[in-house]
This record gives C-alpha cells, structure tokens and sequence, in this order.
C-alpha cells in the first residue's frame, strides 16, 4: 500500500528564513514517483516537481531545491529566503506508476506560514 | 499554455439533489482524473480515465459516476447529495507519453445545504 507521511501541520517563518519541509513515503513498488504541489490560499493545486525513483540526483530551482534519499524514503523540499508569498500549504504526493490513469497519493499536507 | 478548465466554479445544490461537473483538459492530454477535497484535508482521488476507459477507481461513492467524452472531456455527475459531498472537486489532466505530472484545474466549490 501507498503512504505519505507529512509529519509537519504547520510552520511559521519569518520572512528570509529558510525552511525545509519533510515527506516520508512508503510503497512496495520499486518504480515510482514523487511530487510536490502547492496550494495558496486561492485554492489552485500547483505543480513544482516529479522525481522518479531510480533518480536520486537532488534538483535546485531558484530558491526551491529538493532532497531524494531512497534509503530513508524520503523526499524533503527546502525553500531557501522564504517570502509572503511562499505561504500556502505544500502537498507531497506519490504514484506507484505513471501514464494509464494512476492515482496520487497524498500527505496530510504542511501549512506554511511566512511573516514579514 | 492552457490550463485544465473546470465548470461551473462554484455550485450550491440542496441535498438530494443532482450535480453535473465539468473538466477539459489541457489540449493533447489523454487522462483525466478526479479528486475531492474536504476543507483542511488532503486531495482523495475518485476516478480517471485513459482514452475514454475507466482506469484507476478510488473510493468513489456509488452514487457518483463520471465518463470521458471523445473529445477527452470529462464529466463527474453525483446524485442524491449528501451535506458531507460538499467539498472541492478537482479535475486533472495528464499525458501518458511524459512529462507524466498531474496538472490540476482550478476546482469546483460544491455546497450541499
């Protein structure tokens, strides 16, 4: 069976911190993939990132990077000089397979709130 | 670019009453999916469909259907509406060829009063 464990509900920074949120995942699979999406205040899901699991290599986008450890199941996401605007709730997500119509599995989600 | 494209946005029914919602993915996508989302939870996946075909099927009540049309629209019809069913229903789309993430539209706000 699939899991995803956000053991994070919520996090408050003030603006410019950096912030790492943590995703555990769980499947018996030995291919599969990994996402992170956001979701504003606004209610939009928004995509950040698809890893796949043979993979490991970490990936850096601006201020978001992201770190894939297959050993301890875990694909955590770091926004580094957190602003206003990174506040929402971040979702992890899992799929045993892609393409034909495969479900996400999500987390609980993590609340992130920025202050200035 | 396009983006998947949900009506109607917000829908306020009575319970027992039926509701029809509307997906079109983005062009060239050939799966869609459907998820609910009840305030302060997670997404739940429902259904998808792969080229018109039933694919995956989550924990989708019997009194919900939906179907995808030959123009790769989808369409989610629930009836007898629970206060429960009122929630954010997202359709998303996908292409199987790759790149295989799920883009989401925008969502339907569903009230059952």
């Amino acid at each position: 069976a699939q899991k995803v464990t956000q053991a994070q509900t919520e996090i408050s920074v003030v603006e410019k911190e950096d912030v790492t949120l943590d995703c555990v995942y769980e499947t018996r699979d030995t291919t599969y993939y990994l996402f992170w999406y956001k979701q504003p205040p606004s209610g939009e899901l928004v995509f950040l990132i698809r890893r796949n699991s043979f993979d490991e290599q970490n990936e850096i986008s601006g201020r978001y990077s992201w770190n894939f450890q297959k050993s301890t199941s875990s694909f955590n996401f770091t926004i580094t000089a957190s602003q206003v605007v990174d506040s929402a709730v971040y979702f992890c997500a899992l799929s045993e397979a892609v393409g034909y119509g495969n479900k996400l599995v999500f987390g609980a989600g993590t609340i992130l709130r920025v202050k200035s | 670019a396009a983006g998947v494209i949900q009506s109607p946005r917000h829908l306020i029914k009575e319970k027992r009453e039926t509701a029809t919602l509307k997906c079109y993915p983005i062009p060239r996508h050939d799966t869609v999916y459907w998820y609910q989302q009840g305030p302060g939870q997670d997404p739940q996946f429902l259904i998808s469909f792969y080229e018109k075909m039933q694919s995956d099927k989550g924990s989708i009540p019997d009194r919900f259907s939906a179907q995808q049309f030959s123009d790769y629209h989808s369409e989610l019809n629930m009836s007898s509406l629970e206060l429960g069913d009122s929630a954010l229903y997202f359709c998303a789309s996908s292409l199987t060829t790759g790149p295989y993430e799920q883009y989401f539209g925008p969502g339907t706000r569903l009230t059952v009063t």
